[in-house]
């Protein structure tokens, strides 16, 4: 079945690092890809979406390329924040509109 | 702006109890979702709905049941709660876009069962 797999966190950076969170995907058809974040006691935000291969989702300073030859939607951001600090998801859409998530990567910013 | 609501934030229910968990989208979307999210495992699907009086079984349906009586709210049950349903619940709903089927989250219940 379909299935997405995330670098396990926690991930611990200092202000203006670079990030990247892996995350790969299975699927059968061509989903589309979402990155969500969750900050300390919220519900999930969509942060970026890419709906077909070669596409690039960005927001807030986040990108993602979907990438279909390596299954893989790498979420970057040049220069991290302290309030950049939560979880990051990944996910896919499945054939019957159902989203399938990642475990989530836990991120922490220091100043 | 879009908008789901959860009826609360935190709940503390006691084993055996019959817990009502109550979800509202302003949105007019075909699609709603339950969802629990414990640490390590991500979020799992409970149950989901594509239309009013419709309902289907996610990936651990166990112990909960569903209920959709109108387009706007959707409410999850446990029959009777027991210590391994402690847990962070998530509704989510989406319109039927077949380009994207983006989900839109409430804030969450963090559900205790003591």
């Amino acid at each position: 079945g379909d299935s997405v797999t995330q670098m396990e966190g926690p991930v611990t950076l200092s202000e203006e690092a670079f990030l990247t969170i892996n995350c790969t995907y299975t699927a059968t058809g061509y989903p589309s890809l979402f990155w969500y974040v969750q900050y300390p006691g919220e519900g999930l935000q969509l942060l970026l979406k890419a709906t077909k291969a070669d596409d690039k989702g960005s927001n807030k300073g986040f990108e993602a390329t979907y990438r279909k030859e390596t299954t893989s939607f790498h979420l970057e951001k040049g220069s991290v924040q302290v309030s950049d600090s939560a979880v990051y998801f990944c996910a896919l859409s499945d054939l019957g509109g159902k989203l399938i998530f990642g475990q989530g990567t836990e991120l922490s910013v220091k100043p | 702006d879009v908008k789901v609501t959860q009826s609360s934030r935190y709940l503390v229910k006691r084993t055996g109890e019959k817990v009502f968990l109550e979800c509202v989208q302003d949105m007019d979307h075909e699609n709603m979702f339950w969802y629990r999210q414990d640490p390590g495992l991500g979020l799992r699907l409970i149950y989901f709905s594509y239309d009013v009086k419709m309902k289907e079984k996610g990936d651990i349906p166990e112990g909960y049941s569903v209920s959709r009586e109108k387009k706007e709210r959707f409410s999850l049950i446990l029959e009777s709660a027991s210590t391994n349903q402690t847990s962070m619940y998530l509704c989510a709903s989406s319109p039927v876009d077949r380009d994207s089927y983006e989900q839109y989250f409430g804030p969450g219940t963090r559900l205790t069962v003591t």
